[in-house]
């Protein structure tokens, strides 16, 4: 069974805290995100990779960074966390582009729930 | 800005009905369709996929796509309690990124 496994399920991290949230894919997919979701704002885009080193920032990249060294692994940084970061990280990964008829959806770790107080 | 609209619901629907799910979006250059099924807590599961017009069924599940109306939904027949869940639409375009609707919370009463 394919799998995207997040590190954590729980976690409480205090203010200031340097935070890693870690996932790994064993899928061989080219592309990896972060997301957090938050009550009545949805998914939202963090950081994006489509390959090894590679990085771009999504929709809301403040205060976070990443890191992708191995194709399988992803790893979100939270440098100084902050209690607004307290929210749902969930990880996702893909195959790359292809036809729009491939199905190239993503799979979903089952989530890191953080909470900064 | 791209983007992709759900009605938040909650929508209700008696077990055993058919639950109508909605979706619209913004950027015509849009390829591709998916379905995801999140029950509360958990993380997003893909249930449909769909990238030309019209119907693709997959047991009680019909995704529907009429991209010069820029509208997706999603119907699911013959509902049960466990279909209770929100469903989120994802439109993927030429990029490798998808842009998520809001949600739609579905309630099915036994």
């Amino acid at each position: 069974d394919v799998k995207v496994t997040q590190s954590s399920r729980y976690l409480v991290k205090r203010t200031g805290e340097k935070v890693f949230l870690e996932c790994v894919q064993d899928m061989d997919h080219e592309n990896m995100f972060w997301y957090r979701q938050d009550p009545g704002l949805g998914l939202r885009l963090i950081y994006f990779s489509y390959d090894v080193k590679m990085k771009e920032k999504g929709d809301i990249p403040e205060g976070y960074s990443v890191s992708r060294e191995k194709k399988e692994r992803f790893s979100l940084i939270l440098e100084s966390a902050s209690t607004n970061q307290t929210s749902m990280y969930l990880c996702a990964s893909s195959f790359g582009t292809g036809s729009p008829s491939a199905n190239y959806g993503y799979t979903f770790g089952s989530g890191t729930r953080l909470t900064v107080v | 800005q791209k983007e992709v609209e759900q009605n938040s619901g909650p929508l209700s629907v008696p077990e055993g009905a058919i639950a109508s799910l909605n979706c619209t979006y913004s950027d015509r250059g849009s390829q591709s369709f998916f379905w995801y099924r999140q029950y509360s807590g958990k993380s997003p599961e893909l249930i449909m996929f769909i990238y030309s017009n019209g119907d693709k069924e997959d047991g009680r599940f019909t995704a529907q796509l009429n991209k010069a109306s820029q509208y997706v939904s999603l119907l699911i027949r013959d509902s049960q309690p466990s279909d209770s869940a929100t469903y989120l639409c994802a439109v993927k375009n030429y990029g490798q990124n998808f842009v998520f609707g809001p949600g739609t919370r579905l309630s099915v009463l036994p």
